[in-house]
């Protein structure tokens, strides 16, 4: 079984829907992370979470907000999804280090597509 | 803050030759840098990454990335490839010692390989 996954794995929704991404995580991570790639653009950091209580902004929060319901789930919500949010979505968790220099391990993504 | 740069946006290369990818970075403080890999449809995962120590990295699949303080770059290089090294590579760079640091993605180089 795969230690990060994403559901949906694709979605298609309208412009001005609630939508939720989920991810889960079997490898005991402190640190979690949503991301979002465009093509040419690379991957942009969206929310990231040290631990439970711990929430932090990223380079493009706007538009989006997050819930670490448990260690082990981190979700992403779009509160009025928008065309321009149309992109692939990855989740990664990471070890307890003090910074970024922890290994991240990706999710398998979220296709999102906002029509 | 930190930025990164990825010179090339796709390279193709013929099976068995080598390749070398390149990535420059920006920052007014040290840095640690990585290679993440993504294999059509599927997340990222680390190839390599510099902490400290010695400039040669190697990764995993034969790949190693050589850090070059003075020139602010990172290149990535293989000495022959495979088919099966198809795939979009992504260089980022966080700097050290920062607890507001975040993990900065270059825009990804797509190494294309033709038999």
């Amino acid at each position: 079984d795969a230690d990060v996954t994403q559901t949906p794995r694709n979605r298609i929704t309208k412009t001005g829907k609630r939508i939720m991404l989920e991810c889960s995580q079997t490898k005991g991570h402190d640190r979690m992370y949503w991301y979002r790639q465009d093509p040419g653009l690379g991957l942009q950091l969206i929310y990231y979470s040290f631990d439970v209580k711990d929430i932090n902004k990223g380079e493009i929060s706007d538009g989006y907000s997050v819930s670490r319901q448990a260690q082990a789930k981190f979700s992403l919500s779009l509160e009025s999804a928008i065309p321009n949010q149309t992109a692939l979505y990855f989740c990664a968790t990471s070890g307890p280090a003090g910074d970024f220099t922890d290994t991240q391990y990706f999710g398998p993504g979220t296709r999102l597509t906002v029509l | 803050a930190q930025s990164v740069t990825q010179l090339d946006s796709q390279v193709p290369v013929f099976e068995e030759a080598p390749v070398e990818l390149r990535c420059n970075y920006s920052s007014s403080v040290s840095v640690y840098l990585f290679w993440y890999v993504q294999y059509p449809n599927q997340g990222l995962q680390l190839l390599l990454k510099y902490l400290s120590g010695s400039t040669l990295v190697k990764g995993i699949n034969g790949f190693e990335a050589e850090f070059n303080k003075s020139q602010t770059s990172f290149h990535l290089r293989k000495p022959s490839v495979h088919i099966s090294d198809t795939a979009e590579y992504f260089c980022a760079v966080s700097e050290r010692g920062s607890s507001a640091s975040k993990i900065i993605f270059g825009s990804g180089t797509r190494l294309s390989i033709r038999p």
